[in-house]
């Protein structure tokens, strides 16, 4: 069974640093890797997602996030945060093969950014 | 393209009322899923379905049935609401092998 766990529940960092959200998944297959962003009182949006090709995956409004199999985790960066960044951030994974009907979600971060 | 649609926004029932929340796509997505968000619990898979005619259950499908007559509409049906089932619902759609569009979502109130 898959399984996602997402390091802290809330990061707040200030504008212009770098952001560091973490997610550790577990597996038993090769997975897909996904990173969605949920702006207040709207749906999830996919910022970038893994599905076995390069590790390291660009997503937009400058995120990425890199595969690292050895340490079973897909952390989510940006070298400078910016105001508009500021939203809950969700981790999910879905088994290689499965596409990405399954999806397993980690719990969310939220996401502030201090001026 | 509308992308993936929801109706309501916002409902309130009373235990033991139903109701059902509608679903739409107009991307001709083969896959769809309903999933609920809770606090702290990120979503979690209630059904989904991989193509018309086909479902199946998610890791929280009690309370819950679903049906696919047509590749556009997925709707999902609460019997007999209990105040459990207060959350929030998103529906998504995806192409096989592909990352899920999500609705806006619908905040359902159980009291």
């Amino acid at each position: 069974a898959q399984s996602v766990t997402q390091l802290g529940s809330h990061v707040s960092v200030s504008e212009g640093a770098l952001v560091l959200l973490r997610c550790n998944y577990s597996s038993s297959v090769p997975p897909y890797l996904f990173w969605y962003v949920q702006y207040p009182n709207q749906g999830l949006q996919l910022l970038l997602k893994y599905t076995s090709a390069a590790t390291l995956v660009k997503g937009i409004n400058g995120f990425e996030a890199e595969f690292k199999k050895s340490e079973t985790s897909f952390h989510l960066t940006k070298p400078s945060a910016h105001m508009s960044d500021a939203a809950e951030y969700f981790c999910a994974v879905s088994p290689f093969g499965q596409g990405a009907q399954k999806l397993v979600f980690g719990q969310g971060t939220r996401l502030t950014i201090n001026p | 393209n509308a992308g993936v649609t929801q109706t309501p926004k916002f409902q309130v029932l009373k235990t033991g009322q139903s109701m059902t929340l509608q679903c739409a796509q107009d991307m001709n997505h083969e896959y769809m899923s309903w999933y609920r968000q809770d606090p702290g619990m990120g979503l979690r898979l209630i059904h989904y379905s991989v193509g018309a005619g086909i479902t199946d259950q998610g890791e929280v499908p009690n309370g819950y049935n679903v049906s696919r007559s047509t590749t556009e509409d997925f709707p999902l049906r609460l019997l007999s609401a209990a105040p459990s089932q207060t959350s929030v619902y998103f529906c998504a759609s995806s192409y096989s092998g592909g990352p899920q569009y999500f609705g806006p979502g619908t905040r359902l109130t159980v009291t």
